[in-house]
């Protein structure tokens, strides 16, 4: 089956720029989440969709990121503007809804703020 | 929120011996607890899980046990081989449809030959 899609696989950007990510889950899959992954550490959780509806978006920094799924498929995750911090790879995941689903990931997009 | 640790952070072993990659877990409702393994500059896939019905669980060569009591889970590889090389992570999630990932900070495991 076709894994999950994500682009561009490389950005860099000055600070205070914009970039948006894209991807696009496993065909019928519900659930999709933005993951960020910080060199050196476990990815974390930015957002979970359930359809086009955002299940958590707690730990998202909501004052320069968002993120959207309009049509309950394809989704983007958009900085603005973006911090060195902001480094990082963006990994996007999606699974069945369900309890006793695995989580897919894309190979995410490697994000460097300069 | 859910807390997981994970240690050590870097493991050396000789091929064909044994790894072991412990996690600790600080919600006691999370019941499902996976390990994915991220090679370099690729995605994370899933090796193993386990749920919080299940104390142990084996698949050829991997194995993880888990201790609900403790709420700590580990990940066991035997007869390591090269391609065993990787950076290995644990997970916790919750109960319910949202399958949320906590994730350990990762084991950066070496199988020297």
């Amino acid at each position: 089956e076709a894994g999950v899609a994500q682009s561009p696989r490389y950005k860099i950007i000055e600070k205070r720029q914009s970039v948006a990510f894209w991807c696009n889950p496993i065909s019928g899959h519900a659930t999709l989440y933005w993951y960020q992954q910080i060199l050196g550490q476990g990815p974390k959780l930015l957002i979970q969709f359930q359809n086009n509806g955002v299940v958590d978006d707690s730990q998202l920094p909501k004052d320069r990121f968002s993120a959207e799924r309009l049509k309950g498929v394809d989704s983007t995750l958009k900085i603005q503007p973006a911090k060195l911090e902001d480094s990082a790879v963006y990994l996007c995941a999606s699974s069945f809804s369900g309890t006793n689903t695995e989580a897919f990931f894309g190979q995410g997009t490697r994000l460097t703020v300069v | 929120g859910e807390n997981v640790e994970q240690h050590p952070s870097t493991l050396s072993v000789q091929e064909g011996d044994s790894a072991v990659i412990k996690c600790t877990y600080s919600d006691s409702a999370s019941n499902y607890f996976p390990w994915y393994k991220q090679e370099l500059g690729k995605r994370p896939q899933l090796i193993i899980d386990i749920r919080s019905n299940v104390g142990e669980k084996k698949d050829q060569r991997i194995a993880v046990t888990l201790n609900k009591t403790a709420k700590h889970f580990s990940l066991h590889i035997t007869e390591t081989q090269p391609e065993d090389s990787a950076v290995y992570f644990c997970a916790a999630s919750p109960p319910g449809s949202a399958r949320q990932l906590t994730f350990g900070s990762g084991t950066q495991l070496t199988v020297l030959p």
